[in-house]
Parts: C-alpha cells; structure tokens; sequence
C-alpha cells in the first residue's frame, strides 16, 4: 500500500485559474516536502512542513503555497497558475530532518499543464 | 550553497554490460549523499545513502557508489544491468543537519538495441 499518495495524478488547468494538489501520507512522518520536476532540471524544493499548521519557504516559493492541516496531508495552491508552472510535482515525506538518513519517501508524482 | 552535477542526461546500456553514472558535488561542509531511481510514472526511491566513513557503500539490486573528497564526486555503478534498471537516476546531497536535499538534473538509463 502506498505511504504517500497524491491526488490528481494528472491535471490540465488554465492560465489565471486557480489549483491546488493534494498530498497524503501514512508513514507517520513530521516532515512533507513539494518539489517540482522540470525537463532537464532535477527536483527542486517548493515547501516544505515539519508541523502541522506550518509551512516553510523552500528555494523556489515564489508563485506558490502550501498548506498543512494535519500530520498527514499537506497541499500545494496555484492561486494564479501559470504556463512556467506546468512541470511535475512531488510530495514526499521524511521522518526527522535533523536525522543525517532523511530518506525521502516519494509520492508518484502530479503532471500538471497549464494552458 | 550546494550543488549537484550531473553531466550525463542519457546513457546508452546494453543489458549485461556494466554501468556507471556520474555525480560531481559542491559544497562546504560534511556532505551526506544519496542516490535515487525513478522508475517510469512512479516517485523516486532511495537506491544507496552515503555518510561519512567507507567510502563505498553497497545499495538494492547490485548497485554500488564511491565516494570520492578529492574528486568531489559520487559515482554509482552496477556490474551488470538488468532491463528492469532503465530508469532515471538521480544524485542528491545534504550538508549537515539543516539543509534540504538538493538533487542534480538526473541521468536516464536507456536500453541500446541492437
């Protein structure tokens, strides 16, 4: 059974319009992450979470926010999607970031375009 | 600040044959390195982690890293492929305790046909 599942898998949305993916996870972890996949690109960190109630900032938030309302969900909002922004998004989730292991668990990924 | 480089964005493997990606880092602190594989519309799944003692570590199906402080690198390696290894890798490194992972652009293993 998957321990971090996202929702949709795929989305088509239209410039302006406003979209938030969902995040879930069962592991029991404190730490969710939102990275975005673009070709040619590795994974970059949107936002991340090590409470629920908090979000931070990762290196690139601009355009973005996230959301954590319980330990095991945390949401990603396009408030005014953009073309830049179609790419792949990733949650993933970990246990304990000041543990030197943070073995990242990966949700299968959101392919958002934004027409 | 950290970074990631990964210089191959495809490689072209026979199955059978051996395999070897390339991974370069920048940093400067006491780096924890990792390598991760994504297999075709899944996530990415931990393949091998490195910390700071032998500097060749052992990882899932026949998979191996070295790590290199005078090259600055993190090579990956496996001795023969299988089909079920084409896929994207990807390196990632963390300095310390308070930093995120930061991932290099990835390396996609692809089949050579004959």
């Amino acid at each position: 059974e998957a321990a971090v599942t996202q929702s949709p898998r795929s989305k088509v949305a239209v410039t302006g319009g406003k979209v938030t993916l969902s995040c879930h996870q069962t592991n029991n972890h404190d730490y969710m992450y939102w990275y975005r996949q673009d070709t040619g690109h590795g994974l970059r960190l949107i936002h991340y979470s090590y409470v629920a109630d908090s979000t931070e900032k990762g290196d690139i938030p601009d355009g973005y926010k996230a959301s954590r309302p319980s330990q095991e969900n945390f949401s990603l909002i396009l408030e005014l999607a953009s073309l830049s922004q179609t790419a792949v998004y990733f949650c993933a989730s970990s246990r304990d970031w000041g543990d030197s292991q943070n073995t990242l668990y990966f949700g299968a990924g959101t392919r958002l375009s934004v027409l | 600040a950290q970074s990631v480089t990964q210089p191959d964005a495809r490689v072209t493997v026979s199955e059978g044959a051996s395999l070897q990606l390339r991974c370069k880092y920048s940093y400067f602190g006491t780096p924890y390195l990792f390598w991760y594989v994504q297999y075709p519309r899944q996530g990415l799944q931990l393949l091998l982690k490195y910390y700071p003692g032998d500097p060749v570590v052992q990882g899932v199906n026949g998979f191996e890293a070295e790590f290199s402080k005078s090259n600055s690198s993190f090579h990956l390696r496996k001795a023969s492929v299988h089909w079920s290894d084409w896929a994207v890798y990807f390196c990632a490194v963390r300095i310390g305790f308070a930093s995120a992972l930061t991932f290099g652009s990835g390396t996609k293993v692809i089949p050579c046909l004959p």
